[in-house]
């Protein structure tokens, strides 16, 4: 009944392979985020999806993509993968009207080699 | 942008103590929430809290918009408190959604 998942939970790789990181949520939210949490502990939002469009890009390099299938669903794939993407990776979900609270799923670690 | 700073950066205290933490932001906000990074680094909602006042147990906040500022209190501290406390401010450029900026951060650590 977890109501933000991700998958997996830790994922190592090496450098200029391609990746993806899964993103559920079952709160009936409409919009969907993915965060980045810094070797210091700063969490900067990266995208924003609402109802499957993208609302926010915050200059992340087009390595990353997002994709959203559906409303409760938004995959991060990374390509070419750099050391300095090592990072935990957030996805959140919220409503977009009304309430506005963010949830957070567990973090997905990202050890780039 | 907004900018968002905590106070204090870190915190140690004895178990049993009590705590404020404070957020100062530099524009308005629509809304504003208070989460705890557990050490295994879970972020665990606190309190949505764009204005007022909220108490969950042990925890309380304060959200003085119109003075750009919210308080998180904390009493009779204990080691499970520990973590590292954000706040987070939604600056309300976005319609269709709501990017929120966080803050770097207070480390609270108590001790038994």
């Amino acid at each position: 009944d977890t109501a933000v998942s991700q998958t997996p939970k830790y994922l190592v790789t090496q450098m200029g392979n391609d990746k993806s990181i899964k993103c559920e949520q079952n709160l009936g939210h409409d919009t969907m985020y993915w965060y980045k949490q810094d070797s210091k502990k700063f969490l900067k939002i990266m995208f924003s999806y609402n109802n499957k469009e993208l609302i926010i890009n915050e200059t992340v390099p087009n390595r990353f993509s997002p994709k959203s299938p559906d409303k409760a669903h938004l995959n991060l794939h990374i390509n070419s993968l750099e050391l300095g993407d090592s990072a935990v990776y957030f996805c959140a979900s919220s409503q977009v009207a009304g309430n506005r609270e963010q949830f957070f799923g567990p973090g997905t670690r990202l050890t780039v080699l | 942008g907004i900018q968002v700073e905590q106070s204090p950066p870190d915190l140690i205290l004895q178990e049993g103590a009590n705590s404020t933490l404070r957020c100062n932001f530099s524009d308005s906000v629509n809304n504003l929430q208070w989460f705890h990074q557990n050490p295994w680094g879970q972020l665990i909602n606190l309190f949505y809290i764009p204005s007022g006042t909220k108490q969950n147990g042990r925890l309380s906040a304060t959200t003085v918009a119109t003075e750009r500022y919210s308080l998180l209190y904390i009493s009779s501290s204990q080691t499970t408190d520990s973590g590292v406390y954000f706040c987070a401010v939604e600056p309300g450029r976005y319609s269709s959604a709501s990017k929120i900026i966080f803050g770097s951060g207070t480390r609270l650590s108590i001790r038994p």
